[in-house]
């Protein structure tokens, strides 16, 4: 069965560093996804990207995240200035259609320190 | 707004054992409802649904069924097996184009 691929699975960095999640999607699939998830809280959706925009974003995704397709293939989410607070593991998710069913992959896990 | 509310884990079940995993849910209106799973090092996978009230999900021997009075969306299993050890999360959308919303997540370990 094809599956979204996530790299890193797990990445360290400094506060107030950089940082981009990468995601490769199901290659049909027209729309993508990012969620996080900080340990032992629940399943946060953060944006939705469908035809080169976003479509949908939390309050969580502030200034500090963008969400960008440079290449066709490649799904990546980039925090700009790290905080302690975005720890958290981050997933990657795409659907065929809008409301069809999510792949999701392995999941990013991000420590801030 | 939207939420989903499961049971705080660890679960540790014996294998064979009968399975009751908890979800109720806050939402307007028909919601649809879903039990996702995911296995160790694994990113979420669909489990089951059920779009409308008293719709049975299942697969792999998982059953939820969708109870508009009570508001609950429960995931059963009969007989649990090793290799069900994993964290199940309990979601639901308001319509076709709204994002998912999940639940804390379920840790459910069968020891042997």
């Amino acid at each position: 069965e094809p599956e979204v691929t996530q790299t890193p699975s797990h990445q360290v960095t400094q506060m107030g560093q950089e940082v981009i999640l990468r995601c490769v999607p199901i290659s049909n699939h027209l729309y993508f996804y990012w969620y996080r998830q900080i340990l032992g809280q629940k399943v946060e959706f953060l944006v939705s990207f469908y035809n080169n925009e976003i479509s949908e974003k939390s309050e969580i995704f502030d200034d500090q995240f963008s969400v960008e397709r440079p290449d066709g293939s490649n799904f990546t989410l980039k925090i700009r200035s790290t905080k302690l607070e975005d720890s958290a593991m981050y997933f990657c998710a795409s659907s065929l259609n809008s409301g069809e069913k999510l792949f999701f992959g392995s999941g990013t896990q991000l420590s801030v320190l | 707004g939207n939420s989903v509310t499961q049971m705080e884990g660890p679960v540790t079940l014996s294998e064979e054992a009968f399975l009751t995993i908890n979800c109720t849910y806050t939402a307007t209106g028909y919601p649809s409802l879903f039990w996702y799973v995911q296995y160790p090092g694994e990113g979420l996978q669909l489990l089951l649904k059920a779009t409308k009230a008293d719709d049975k999900g299942s697969n792999k021997g998982f059953e939820a069924t969708y109870r508009k009075e009570t508001t609950s969306f429960h995931l059963e299993k009969g007989s649990v097996q090793v290799s069900d050890s994993a964290v199940y999360f309990c979601a639901l959308t308001k319509n076709r184009d709204d994002k998912i919303i999940f639940g804390k997540g379920t840790r459910l370990h069968i020891l042997p």
